[in-house]
């Protein structure tokens, strides 16, 4: 079966240390990888994708994450965290020829100052 | 470029009752997907538009769940007989007809079902 994993219900990291959020993956083919943060009460916002080329992939609010591909990864990362980072992230792959994306349970990344 | 609206945003009903949520994407995106979203978990998907054509449905989507897209711009999401497993924020996403593949969510509607 398809599915996205997101081995940490939460991450915790102090301000401006780094963060890195993790992500692995079971889709056959080559999926399109995605990553979205949620603020309480609030939407899905788009922060970055991967769909193919280089490895390492920047997004909106300073964060990147990296595509392995042996190892199925797509890790989510910022070089130094802000307090205003605090939110609930999704990782999300797109399987080859489908238009839907699949979630993981997502990780609820707490910034203390 | 307002974004995807969805209404209403809160909806709190009795078991039995029928609820109905709309969904406007942003202006010229073809492509429109319903998830749902319950506590402590990701969004599931339901089901796919691309214009007014229906062209993908999840198992998750029982025959109490019908959705339409009927001009291909806002799309409507019709729950009968609600039960309290139907709980959950039901979001709403678009993706531009470019084939960028970034689908772009509304705030959602959370439903209560008493």
């Amino acid at each position: 079966a398809q599915s996205v994993a997101q081995p940490e219900d939460q991450v915790n990291v102090a301000e401006g240390n780094p963060l890195t959020v993790k992500c692995t993956y079971s889709v056959s083919g080559n999926p399109y990888l995605f990553w979205y943060v949620q603020y309480p009460n609030r939407g899905l916002q788009f922060l970055l994708k991967y769909i193919t080329g280089d490895n390492l992939v920047k997004g909106s609010y300073g964060f990147e994450a990296e595509f392995n591909k042996s190892q199925t990864s797509f890790h989510l990362k910022k070089p130094s965290a802000l307090v205003s980072d605090s939110a609930l992230y999704f990782c999300a792959v797109r399987p080859p020829n489908t238009d839907k994306l699949i979630f993981g349970t997502g990780t609820r990344l707490q910034v203390f100052p | 470029d307002t974004g995807v609206s969805q209404d209403p945003r809160h909806k709190i009903t009795k078991r039995g009752q029928n609820v109905t949520f709309r969904c406007d994407p942003i202006s010229e995106h073809n492509r429109l997907y319903w998830y749902r979203q319950t506590l402590g978990q990701g969004p599931e998907f339901l089901t796919y538009f691309q214009n007014e054509a229906q062209l993908e449905k999840s198992r998750l989507l029982s025959d109490r769940f019908s959705a339409e897209r009927p001009k291909g711009s806002f799309s409507t999401l019709e729950i009968q007989r609600t039960e309290q497993g139907d709980s959950a924020m039901y979001l709403c996403a678009s993706t531009p007809a470019d084939g960028q593949e970034t689908q772009y969510f509304g705030p959602g509607t959370r439903l209560l079902v008493l």
